[in-house]
């Protein structure tokens, strides 16, 4: 069982660079979630997606956006990446309103 | 806005001890979750709570709900070292879209 897949794992950005994170999961959930995670602190929420074709911001949306044109895929794209967007990047997904499983991260390094 | 605190941000104790996490948070709500994070991995759901009273439990760790004073708690039985890792609360803010507001986690470290 795949779960949720993120890709890639580690990338190192220069400010001002673009790029997309991927998300993809195999458990036909319909609610998908990206969360960053800062040092030493718990997960903020930046977009989520309630189905194909929906998303909506969370806590931190600024500097990012996502598109959800499939079930499976949920992409988390940085424009014009800043020093500030250095983190841990988490996509998650569930069955409606239930537990989130998370996939194993993207690192991210602004320079 | 609902804000989620946990206590302590680290813990250090011996195998064999007991402790409790506790996780307090502002407004109401109708669900509380608990996750596990090893050092540089993804976080695995432990706990999900659903109700006020609400008790679960997992080898030597156990949860539980207090929604009207709007506080979970995490207790460790016995602790081992295997248990060394960081403990985030997590509560959901209402609704159907199942977004969650995470503590800032609890780093729990077993010594032998």
């Amino acid at each position: 069982n795949a779960g949720v897949t993120q890709t890639p794992k580690f990338r190192i950005l220069k400010i001002g660079q673009s790029m997309t994170l991927q998300c993809t999961q195999d458990m036909n959930h319909n609610y998908m979630y990206w969360y960053r995670q800062d040092p030493g602190m718990g997960l903020k929420l930046i977009y989520y997606s309630v189905g194909a074709g929906i998303t909506d911001k969370g806590e931190v949306p600024n500097g990012y956006n996502v598109s959800r044109s499939t079930t499976e895929d949920f992409p988390l794209r940085l424009e014009l990446a800043a020093p500030s967007q250095t983190s841990v990047y988490f996509c998650a997904s569930s069955l409606a309103k239930n537990i989130q499983y998370f996939g194993a991260g993207t690192r991210l390094s602004v320079l | 806005e609902l804000k989620v605190e946990q206590n302590p941000l680290f813990l250090s104790m011996q195998e064999g001890k007991n402790y409790t996490i506790y996780c307090n948070y502002s407004t109401t709500s109708d669900r509380l979750y608990w996750y596990r994070q090893d050092p540089g991995k993804s976080l695995e759901s432990l706990f999900v709570l659903l109700s006020n009273g609400a008790v679960k439990q997992e080898g030597r760790l156990m949860a539980s709900l207090d929604t009207k004073a709007r506080l979970s708690t995490l207790h460790i039985t016995a602790a081992v070292h295997d248990l060394s890792a960081t403990y985030f609360c997590a509560v959901d803010i209402g609704g159907a879209t199942n977004k969650l507001i995470f503590g800032t986690g609890t780093l729990l470290a077993v010594q032998p």
